[in-house]
């Protein structure tokens, strides 16, 4: 069946620029991960969606990160005004449910994100 | 402090060898769950195997097998039989109960390289 998957799976923007990245996620999966992984590191939690919600947004750097979910499928990261440190691979993951210690996440390929 | 730690940065092993890939992890909370994700070139997030606080044995999957050492707070990936595919980048990675489950928090990760 299909996986999650990612658009655009790469973006070039300029400094100071509006960037929308795209996330859909398996089927029937209620909950929604959004995660942020730079070079060399491990992927950093950005925000989880419970349907059309954000029950946790507390890993978004800054006010110029936002993202939304409104029909509880498809999410959108939006960055304003993006900054070279914005650069990076930007990951979703789907849950069946937000609930319980073994929750599989399933992630989608990624959008690379690289602010000149 | 680092919830996640994975000491080894990089790790090297033979064809049909076994590997032992380190995470150390640091939390309070009396429920939570571990999980090892395999992250190829390509970039996906596979996931390995999860271990639960409360599971008493430890998990096995195929050639995984976690190391589960719960006073010691050591969750370490064991893989028999190493094949060339297995070169990769490993991440241990946590989801704790005081956070209602939802978010993974990952280590740096470990790369590893099987040789011929």
């Amino acid at each position: 069946g299909a996986g999650v998957s990612q658009t655009p799976s790469n973006k070039v923007t300029e400094k100071g620029k509006y960037v929308e990245l795209r996330c859909d996620p398996i089927s029937g999966h209620t909950a929604l991960y959004w995660y942020r992984q730079s070079l060399g590191q491990g992927p950093e939690f950005l925000i989880y969606f419970q349907g059309t919600g954000a029950a946790d947004d507390s890993g978004l750097p800054n006010d110029r990160f936002f993202a939304v979910r409104p029909e509880g499928s498809v999410s959108t990261l939006k960055i304003q005004r993006t900054e070279r440190g914005d650069s990076a691979v930007y990951l979703c993951a789907s849950s069946v449910s937000g609930r319980g210690t073994y929750n599989e996440q399933f992630f989608g390929p990624g959008t690379r994100l690289t602010v000149l | 402090a680092q919830k996640i730690t994975q000491t080894q940065p990089g790790m090297f092993v033979q064809e049909k060898e076994a590997v032992t890939l380190d995470c150390t992890y640091d939390t309070s909370d009396q429920s939570y769950g571990l999980f090892w994700y395999k992250q190829p070139s390509s970039g996906e997030m596979i996931f390995l195997i999860y271990q639960g606080s409360y599971d008493e044995q430890n998990a096995t999957e195929g050639r995984y097998s976690l190391n589960f050492q719960k006073a010691r707070k050591s969750a370490n990936l064991v893989i028999s039989a190493s094949q060339l595919g297995d070169s990769a980048m490993y991440f241990c990675a946590m989801r704790e109960g005081r956070r209602g489950y939802s978010t993974l928090t990952f280590g740096k990760g470990t790369m590893l390289l099987v040789s011929p």
